[in-house]
């Protein structure tokens, strides 16, 4: 079976532009979460979805935006991009998203902004 | 004080160790306790998943949780150099906390 999967694999923008990074879970998964990861950092909680509906968020601006698709797919979006959001954007899937649940992540969209 | 508190190392050990892996927490809401392995360019792998007090084997792994002291270990046996990567402690709760990880080099 296929694992989470995430695109791009890399990007490059400028600062001031948007961003939109995409993610399709592990089939039967129906919660998706996002994480920011610096380098030298673990993975830092952005947004958590489960059934298309927002379940949490983590400490981060109103620029950072997600959605999740009835197919359980989910966006990540990130609007008037900073130098400081360069770092490895991860998606992980759950099958509940509930709190036993282990995630398992995508190897990343690895964003650099110049 | 963070919630999740990690040696960042780097650790560096001879194939063949014992590895001892080391987190603490602060939060006592945290309910789960997960530890993953994380190789350069690549998304983090779950390693050990538990969410009681005690010890949990798979393999050459061991996850032990104390949660009265809140303090969590991943203990790998028989090292090899594939085990070289960086490992993340995360206990959880209504949402999931890293620690900052533990990078680990096994040398032949």
């Amino acid at each position: 079976d296929a694992g989470v999967t995430q695109s791009p694999t890399h990007l490059i923008k400028t600062r001031g532009q948007h961003v939109t990074l995409r993610c399709s879970p592990i089939s039967g998964h129906k919660s998706v979460s996002w994480y920011q990861q610096v380098l030298g950092q673990g993975p830092q909680f952005i947004f958590q979805y489960y059934e298309k509906e927002e379940r949490g968020r983590g400490n981060f601006p109103d620029r950072f935006s997600a959605r999740q698709f009835p197919n359980y797919s989910s966006e990540l979006n990130v609007n008037a991009l900073l130098l400081g959001d360069s770092a490895l954007y991860l998606c992980a899937s759950s099958f509940q998203g509930g709190d036993n649940q282990p995630q398992h992540f995508g190897d990343g969209t690895r964003l650099s902004i110049l | 004080q963070k919630e999740v508190e990690q040696d960042p190392g780097p650790l560096s050990v001879p194939e063949g160790a014992i590895v001892s892996l080391n987190c603490t927490y602060s939060n006592s809401a945290f309910q789960y306790f997960m530890w993953y392995r994380q190789y350069s360019r690549k998304g983090p792998e779950l390693l050990m998943y538990t969410y009681s007090s005690g010890n949990k084997e798979d393999g050459r792994f061991t996850a032990q949780v104390d949660k009265s002291s809140k303090y969590i270990s991943l203990f790998i046996r028989d090292s090899q150099p594939s085990d070289s990567a960086t490992y993340l402690c995360a206990p959880g709760g209504d949402d999931m906390r890293f620690g900052a990880g533990t990078r680990l080099t096994v040398k032949p």
